[in-house]
């Protein structure tokens, strides 16, 4: 079974970090891309970055490109988000979410399995 | 950035109905559509990916079509648990969108 857990979330001030972590299960790791997607509260769906399955492809959303930075670790199964410079506008739940094949920015690609979240507020 | 609108917003039905909800892209993304349900204080599930292609576990009472800018997800007959909120994404060239979300109520 397919199993992702976000970690890392809290409350944090305006223009600090804060480092994000989903423990991955359940499937091979190393051969399939990975993404973080956020919802805000009461709002929809925004993509924030994707990672190919051996880090070569990385993208951004022009929301989060320069602030954010998304790596992983096949060794230990983990994705990472990291998070500087946080903005009110970051408050959001974070989800990590699997792609369906070891690329991202494919035409036609999706989500297949998401985590729970975790949740992100940016306040003083 | 492609953008993807959703319609209606929200749509009251009761069990048993066919329910369809629409999803517009603003330039032509062939059938690189995906529908996703999300219940409240869950997270998303896919439905269908490639527009119409029903993902592993998925009740056959929904279905997707569609193709350029304009596809349809259905749902054939409400069942109690389908009450939730939908959303299309797209993907292309380093840019995912969703559309805004369908609230699916109970009448």
């Amino acid at each position: 079974e397919v199993q992702l857990v976000e970690s890392g979330g809290g409350l944090v001030q305006p223009g600090r970090s804060l480092r994000l972590s989903c423990a991955a299960s359940g499937f091979t790791f190393d051969d399939y891309a990975m993404h973080w997607v956020r919802q805000a509260p009461g709002k929809g769906l925004e993509w924030v970055s994707g990672i190919s399955w051996n880090s070569g492809s990385i993208g951004y959303a022009d929301s989060v490109k320069g602030r954010f930075t998304i790596s992983r670790d096949n060794a230990k199964n983990s994705l990472y988000l990291q998070m500087n410079s946080l903005r009110a506008e970051d408050t959001a739940l974070y989800y990590c979410a699997k792609g369906p094949r070891g690329g991202i920015a494919v035409a036609g690609d999706y989500f297949d399995y998401w985590g729970q979240g975790t949740l992100v507020t940016v306040s003083s | 950035d492609i953008q993807m609108t959703q319609s209606p917003s929200s749509v009251s039905a009761s069990v048993g109905d066919r329910v369809t909800i629409t999803c517009r892209a603003s330039q032509g993304i062939s059938s690189w559509l995906a529908w996703y349900q999300q219940k409240p204080g869950k997270a998303p599930k896919l439905l269908i990916y490639a527009a119409s292609s029903l993902q592993s576990g998925v009740p056959s009472r929904f279905s997707g079509s569609g193709s350029g800018t304009d596809f349809t997800l259905t749902i054939s007959s409400l069942q109690p648990e389908d009450f939730a909120t939908y959303y299309c994404q797209q993907a292309n060239s380093f840019s995912y969108t969703f559309g805004q979300g369908t609230k699916l109520e109970i009448k």
